[in-house]
């Protein structure tokens, strides 16, 4: 089956701790990209790649660290996550040829305390 | 001026009936324009794509998209209450930006 698989799916930590989110997509894509969704403000690009080691800035990278060593893989990781990163993420990824739309993963739910 | 505006609603339709979302973009440089479902928590699902002026039909799901006046609809016909759920319209411009609206709520009432 053709998806998008973020790990973990619920996630509560301290403030100051460092973690990693996981994506991995299994359909060849090159553009992949991280959102995150508050109410409100609706999605919100955070980083996006379109070739294994080409990573770019979204509209809100400040705190987030994004890395592309494989073409499936795309991990966000977050450092010092501070309690304004509480959010729901979702990671995203398209083929770059046909300008078709993205696929989602099923999102990650953060709770920084 | 956001790139994709919506109204964020709710839009509330009776079951049977034909709900209409709306969106309008800036970026003529968009080529591609989607529409996606997101029920409360869950992630966004596409539900329709359209490249070209005109209308698309899918099931009971129909897009349109007039470019000239910088336009994209969803029309649901037959409205049931599991489409109640947040319509987020989206676009993707020719370098490979995607902007997305803030989402309109439908609620269907049986």
């Amino acid at each position: 089956e053709a998806q998008v698989t973020q790990n973990p799916r619920y996630l509560i930590t301290v403030t100051g701790k460092k973690l990693t989110v996981t994506c991995s997509q299994n359909m060849n894509h090159e553009y992949m990209s991280w959102y995150r969704q508050d109410p409100g403000l609706g999605l919100r690009q955070i980083y996006y790649s379109m070739n294994v080691e080409v990573t770019d800035k979204g509209d809100v990278p400040e705190g987030y660290k994004v890395s592309r060593k494989e073409k499936r893989n795309f991990p966000l990781i977050l450092e010092s996550p501070s309690p304004n990163q509480t959010s729901l993420y979702f990671c995203a990824s398209s083929p770059l040829e046909g300008l078709g739309g993205y696929t989602f993963g099923s999102g990650t739910r953060l709770t920084v305390v | 001026q956001k790139e994709v505006e919506q109204n964020s609603g709710p839009l509330s339709v009776p079951e049977g009936a034909i709900a209409s979302l709306n969106c309008t973009y800036s970026d003529r440089g968009s080529q591609s324009f989607f529409w996606y479902r997101q029920y409360s928590g869950k992630s966004p699902e596409l539900i329709m794509s359209i490249y070209s002026n005109g209308d698309k039909e899918d099931g009971r799901f129909t897009a349109q998209l007039n470019k000239a006046s910088q336009y994209v609809s969803l029309l649901i016909r037959d409205s049931q209450p599991s489409d109640s759920a947040t319509y987020l319209c989206a676009v993707r411009n020719n370098f490979n930006k995607f902007y997305f609206g803030s989402g309109t709520k439908l609620n269907v009432k049986p």
